[in-house]
């Protein structure tokens, strides 16, 4: 089955700077990789997604790219603020199969203001 | 407007009582999904609904168990919580499965067992 592994576990940096987390995957056959965003408590939010027909997406500071050859995505955060800090998880399926969500291990963001 | 409610938002319950968390959805989704997520870890999936079709997770404990009775209602039954069950489950509902569609998630409950 797929197997998402997620780094790193935990990330600081100060406001302002940029922060990328980085999943690999291991099924060719993946083909939906959605970003979650969990703070402290809360329901996980989608805040990003991209297909395998697209290789980066964006929304204005959060971007996502993705290498099919290499199976791995990552996600791109700029200009970041202490709103950020959170838990953001990555995640692949497909479209055969168990079709099911395989998350990675999550990554623990902190901005420091 | 919440779209993918669940009730409680915290359940407290005693070892080996049984306990039902309860999911409710206004999206009109076809799939409904349960999962338990522990502090720190990744949501794990126990089992999804796709319209009536149940799909349990080939490591779901027997002790968990879920009904659909309708589109947008779904039950997670735990029959004998353990002290290890003690964790934040989450709805999540989505239109299909696979790579097309996006997940939605409840805000959870979160789970305590005395």
């Amino acid at each position: 089955g797929e197997n998402v592994e997620q780094h790193p576990s935990t990330l600081s940096v100060q406001e302002g700077d940029s922060a990328v987390i980085k999943c690999t995957y291991s099924d060719s056959a993946s083909n939906y990789f959605p970003w979650y965003k969990q703070e402290l408590g809360k329901r996980p939010q989608l805040i990003i997604d991209i297909r395998s027909n697209v290789g980066e997406k964006k929304d204005q500071r959060i971007a996502v790219t993705l290498n099919k050859t290499a199976k791995h995505f990552s996600l791109h955060i700029t200009e970041t603020q202490p709103e950020d800090s959170a838990v953001y998880f990555c995640a692949a399926t497909t479209d055969t199969g168990r079709r099911a969500l395989t998350f990675g291990s999550g990554t623990r963001l902190q901005v420091q203001p | 407007d919440a779209m993918v409610i669940q009730n409680p938002r915290y359940q407290v319950t005693q070892f080996g009582k049984p306990v039902t968390l309860s999911c409710s959805q206004t999206l009109n989704h076809n799939v409904m999904y349960w999962y338990q997520q522990k502090s720190s870890q990744a949501p794990k999936l126990l089992f999804h609904y796709y319209d009536k079709d149940f799909n349990n997770e080939a490591d779901t404990p027997d002790n968990f168990q879920s009904r659909r009775p309708n589109t947008s209602f779904c039950f997670l039954d735990i029959r004998s919580p353990g002290l290890g069950d003690a964790a934040m489950y989450l709805c999540a509902t989505s239109r299909g499965r696979g790579g097309q569609e996006t997940q939605y998630f409840g805000p959870g409950t979160r789970l305590l067992v005395l």
